[in-house]
């Protein structure tokens, strides 16, 4: 498809495990972000990568949240030992670069439930 | 460093009338503004965006916006609202030079029939 493709689009796990969500961005599209929407806490930033450039990872919320980016295409965003908090939706965008006025187009999230 | 205040966490009309969705915001420099709708369970749709040409944006489904510098505002409006607009809608913000959006907290329309 054209768009943001996020995977999977439902995760139920139990508290305690391991969890990794899938984004392949738009193709051609260098900037790549990660973001949490949670039930009462809006729109969070988690990283972001722009090419080969370090990525900026100040949005992740402790060292159990990791994410890579393969190739400068698809990324992972991988959750250790998750804890009820990390309920949240998932949303991965993408952007050509990070230019002024650059559209950034979201995938439909991964919506992830720890039990 | 940039942010983003929705005026209404809520705004409930009827269908046919207008809408007005609030939003201000602060820049250290010229932003690009968008406004994004959200449908209950689905990802974040791009309705319209400002990148510092015209004042008046116009998006998809009849909505449109005006930027007003010097109110630091950028209001979403449609002339006649639809069944199919109730969702959640979010302005959004990135300064010149950043790669970061600002949200805001999201306002929530209902349209009744």
């Amino acid at each position: 498809g054209a768009g943001v493709s996020q995977s999977p689009s439902n995760k139920v796990t139990e508290k305690g495990k391991d969890v990794e969500l899938r984004c392949d961005p738009i193709s051609g599209h260098t900037a790549l972000y990660w973001y949490r929407q949670s039930l009462g806490q809006g729109l969070e930033f988690l990283i972001y990568f722009q090419g080969n450039s370090a990525p900026d990872k100040s949005g992740l919320p402790s060292d159990r949240f990791s994410a890579e980016r393969t190739g400068g295409s698809v990324s992972t965003l991988t959750i250790q030992r998750t804890q009820q908090e990390d309920s949240a939706v998932y949303l991965c965008a993408s952007s050509p670069v990070e230019l002024v006025g650059n559209t950034i187009y979201f995938g439909e999230g991964s919506w992830l439930t720890v039990v | 460093a940039q942010s983003v205040t929705q005026l209404d966490s809520h705004v409930s009309v009827s269908e046919g009338t207008p809408v007005l969705l609030r939003c201000n915001y602060s820049s250290s420099y010229s932003p690009s503004l968008f406004w994004y709708v959200q449908h209950p369970n689905k990802g974040l749709q791009l309705l319209l965006k400002y990148t510092s040409a015209a004042t008046l944006v116009k998006g998809i489904n009849g909505f449109e916006a005006e930027f007003k510098k010097s109110e630091t505002s950028f209001h979403l409006t449609k002339p006649s609202a639809h069944m199919s607009d109730a969702a959640e809608y979010f302005c959004v913000v990135r300064g010149t030079n950043d790669y970061k959006l600002s949200f805001g907290a999201g306002t929530t329309v209902t349209v009744r029939a």
